[in-house]
């Protein structure tokens, strides 16, 4: 079974200092790759995806990730926050057929300070 | 505007009684979910149903019943069984077969349950 990892629980990052959020999974075999950010007592919102071709995607917000299948790894990368970046972002991972539903990781929760 | 809804944002139950969260969607989408959000454990696949009058267990469906007479509707019961019913519940939606797969996420309700 596909599972993910989101290497911290919490990231506390100053005002207009880039970050780094960090996402594992374990497969063996393609897979899709997702980001979402939640904002506090809201449903999520897809920031990026990956599906194929290039291994740097960009998304909304400022946001990019960067596909390694190598050390399976699709870690979520800013290079100024700001305050609106405050929120709790999801590494979610599936594959390619489509049959089963996307695995999430725990979450990471992005502080920014001013 | 194309998406989901999910009613009502705040609901309060006394223990012992059964509860339905509603869920909407007109995106045409064929697959829909269940999951439940606590602090710190990320998202939980509780129900997901891939064509109507279908659906199959997630990880945690024990104390939870869901039905799918219709391609719109997915409503979620949380039953008297169900021992921490109190946490944040998510909707989402998907199309099915090849292609892209993001779930998109209704605004989510919030029970408590005294």
């Amino acid at each position: 079974a596909q599972s993910v990892t989101q290497l911290d629980s919490q990231v506390p990052v100053f005002e207009e200092a880039p970050v780094e959020l960090r996402c594992n999974y374990s497969s063996s075999v393609s897979v899709y790759l997702f980001w979402y950010v939640q904002y506090p007592n809201q449903g999520l919102q897809l920031l990026l995806k990956y599906l194929s071709g290039s291994t740097l995607v960009k998304g909304i917000n400022g946001f990019e990730a960067e596909f390694n299948k190598s050390q399976t790894s699709f870690h979520l990368r800013k290079p100024s926050v700001h305050i609106s970046d405050t929120a709790e972002y999801f590494c979610a991972v599936s594959d390619p057929s489509g049959n089963t539903p996307l695995v999430f990781g725990k979450g990471t929760r992005l502080s920014v300070i001013a | 505007d194309g998406g989901i809804t999910q009613s009502p944002k705040y609901l309060f139950r006394k223990e012992g009684q059964n509860v339905t969260l509603s869920c909407e969607q007109n995106l045409n989408h064929d697959a829909m979910y269940w999951y439940r959000q606590d602090p710190g454990q990320g998202l939980r696949l509780i129900y997901y149903s891939q064509i109507v009058n279908d659906f199959q267990k997630g990880d945690i469906a024990e104390g939870y019943s869901v039905s799918r007479e219709k391609k719109e509707s997915f409503p979620l019961t949380v039953t008297s069984a169900q021992k921490n019913p109190t946490a944040f519940y998510l909707c989402a939606s998907s199309i099915t077969g090849p292609g892209s797969y993001e779930q998109y996420f209704g605004p989510g309700t919030r029970l408590t349950v005294t």
